[in-house]
């Protein structure tokens, strides 16, 4: 069956731009959660998605926010981009959380 | 809240020697905690996870994990390491169920392994 997808792979955005990043989870899963990933910080929460509500969130600014459809598929937006938003962000899905989850490959977002 | 511990930032091993990584937890109720992978430029794999019954739990790539209750820990362990084993290494822990607060799923800070040839 097929994984997690995570569109685009890469990407290069300039300071002050805004970015959509999507996620389309494994057939059946309906909780999403993202995570920033920085060689100085690890691995941060950023959200977690369950049924189209957002069922938990990290401590990051409003400029990070997301949203997840009636598919499950979910999609996490960047406004007014800076240097240090430059990161791998992974997503990961899962039946429920002690089931383990499954991640997609990433995004790894530039900002420039 | 729960949360993950991972003592050792790095992990330096020689090939066919076996390696440990360290993970210890704190949560309230009855664990579940996981092991995944990370090779470069890439998304997290997971290896294995610990819900309920034997303390030695088998995974993926001839890896396993052995639950500690009374230590809070849940080291990953491989009789003998491969080079291809070097990667990043996380240990993991749920939210037990019924409790609704806080991340569904705590990561620790990462352990990286290299495996010398």
């Amino acid at each position: 069956k097929a994984g997690v997808t995570q569109t685009p792979r890469y990407l290069i955005k300039t300071r002050g731009q805004q970015v959509t990043l999507s996620c389309s989870p494994i057939s059946g899963h309906r909780s999403v959660s993202w995570y920033q990933q920085t060689p100085g910080q690890g691995l941060q929460f950023l959200f977690e998605y369950f049924s189209e509500t957002q069922r938990n969130k990290g401590n990051f600014p409003g400029r990070f926010s997301g949203r997840q459809f009636s598919n499950s598929r979910s999609e996490m937006n960047v406004s007014t981009l800076e240097l240090g938003d430059s990161a791998l962000y992974l997503c990961a899905s899962s039946f429920g959380a002690n089931y383990g989850y499954t991640f997609g490959s990433g995004t790894r977002l530039t900002v420039v | 809240a729960q949360s993950v511990a991972q003592p050792e930032d790095q992990v330096n091993v020689a090939e066919g020697n076996p390696l440990t990584v360290k993970c210890t937890y704190s949560v309230s109720g009855n664990p579940y905690l996981f092991w995944y992978v990370q090779y470069p430029n890439r998304g997290l794999q997971f290896l294995l996870k610990y819900i309920t019954g034997d303390n030695l739990v088998k995974g993926s790539y001839g890896f396993e994990a052995e639950f500690n209750k009374s230590q809070t820990s849940f080291h990953l362990k491989k009789p003998s390491a491969l080079v291809s084993d070097s990667a990043l290494y996380f240990c993991a822990v749920a939210r037990p169920p019924g409790d609704n607060y806080g991340q569904n799923f705590v990561f620790g800070p990462g352990t990286r392994l290299s495996v010398l040839p």
